[in-house]
Parts: structure tokens; C-alpha cells; sequence
């Protein structure tokens, strides 16, 4: 079993769908991150928790919605998507935020999202 | 605005070749780098980390190096294997408030048997 586990690996969704992306950290970790890697682009920051809380929004759109129960679980929401947002969504996590001395990111294998 | 360009882009050679990933950065002013590499369908694995005060990390056959003033890193993969074919990612962190990695496009390396 990996350290950090997403569910599912695979999403096909309508524009009009409300689907949610789940990601669970088994490494005792305090900081969780939302990525996407959309073909042909360097991977971008959507979210980053820290101790369950929200402490940055890459002006992502409103469509795409996090929540961070616990320090362990992590979902990301979804409404109303547009087919660009078709990418692969990971999920990561580190021992601390980035900003204390540089943790390494452990990531999951992400879910393949397509929205038709 | 960091920017991180990783060059080449794809990279094929024959087994047992000793290789080098450029990785180039805009702004020296960072705190970290991370090398991940990424297979087929999967999410990234964490390779090395090197803190702005090192000059390099070594792990196995992988060495990174980092020269912070002329915005560079390196990985060395020494003796390569079919089994390092995957894509390599540079990533790097600048702080400013933002948490996120800045990453590159990566290296897309294929090792002939």
C-alpha cells in the first residue's frame, strides 16, 4: 500500500455531474496538496492544507471546491466542469509545509479525470 | 516570476550510459530543489531533495548537484537501466508565501536494452 492513496484512478464526468476526488495519507504527514498536471504543462498548485487548513488558493476556479477533514483525509469537489479541466489530479502530502526546511512530497497516483 | 525549464525534453540511450538531466531556473532565490521521476500512469516519486545551502545529494546511482548563482542543477544517472526509463521532474520551492513546488516540464528518458 502506497503512502498516499487516491480514489478513483479514473473519473469520466458531464459537464452538468457533481463528482468529489478523495486522497488518504497513511504517513503521518501535516500538509496536503491538490495538483494538476494537464498534458504538455508543468504540474500547477490548486490547494495546500496545513494542519486541516486552508492556506492557499491558486486562483482556482470556484468550480473545484477542497475540504480537509483531518489531517489525513483530503477531497476535492467537483461541479460543474468545463472539458479543459480534463488532466490528471494528484494529491500529495510532506512532513511539514514547504516553507519549513522543505519536506519532500510524497504523492499518490493520481485520477485521471475526463469531462465530455 | 519563477520558471524552471528542463532541457532536453526526451532523451533516449542505450543501457548501461552514464546520462545528465539539465534543469534551469529564473530566479536564484530558492529554498529547495527535488528531483522526482514519474512513470506511466502514475504519480511522482520523490528522488532527492537538496536544501539551498548543499551543493549536492547522492542516492544510489542518482547524484544531484545545485549551483544556486548561476540557476542550475544536474542529475547523474550512472550505469543506466531499462528500469530508469520514466519522466524526470525538477521542482523547486522559492517561498514569497506560496507553498506550492514550482516544477518544470521534465525529461521524457527511455533507456535501450
Amino acid at each position: 500500500e502506497t503512502g498516499v492513496t487516491q480514489t478513483p484512478r479514473h473519473l469520466v464526468m458531464g459537464m452538468t455531474n457533481k463528482k468529489s476526488l478523495k486522497c488518504e495519507q497513511h504517513l503521518g504527514h501535516n500538509a496536503m496538496y491538490w495538483y494538476k498536471q494537464s498534458a504538455k504543462k508543468p504540474l500547477e498548485l490548486m490547494f495546500v492544507y496545513s494542519l486541516e487548513e486552508r492556506v492557499e488558493n491558486n486562483s482556482v476556479p470556484s468550480r473545484f471546491s477542497p475540504e480537509c477533514p483531518n489531517s489525513s483525509h483530503l477531497f476535492l469537489h467537483l461541479h460543474t466542469l468545463q472539458p479543459e479541466d480534463s488532466a490528471l489530479y494528484l494529491c500529495a502530502s510532506s512532513h511539514h509545509r514547504q516553507g519549513n526546511l522543505g519536506s519532500p512530497l510524497h504523492f499518490g497516483n493520481g485520477t485521471r479525470l475526463t469531462v465530455t | 516570476k519563477q520558471e524552471v525549464t528542463q532541457i532536453p525534453a526526451a532523451l533516449s540511450v542505450p543501457e548501461g550510459e552514464n546520462l545528465v538531466l539539465n534543469c534551469s531556473f529564473t530566479d536564484s532565490a530558492i529554498y529547495n530543489l527535488q528531483w522526482f521521476r514519474q512513470d506511466p500512469g502514475k504519480g511522482l516519486t520523490s528522488l532527492l531533495l537538496i536544501q539551498s545551502s548543499q551543493r549536492e545529494q547522492t542516492s544510489g546511482r542518482l547524484n544531484a548537484s545545485l549551483d544556486k548563482s548561476s540557476g542550475r542543477s544536474t542529475l547523474y544517472i550512472a550505469a543506466s537501466q531499462p528500469g530508469d526509463s520514466a519522466t524526470y521532474l525538477c521542482a523547486l520551492y522559492s517561498g514569497g508565501g506560496a507553498d506550492g513546488l514550482t516544477f518544470g516540464k521534465g525529461t521524457h528518458l527511455i533507456i535501450q536494452p
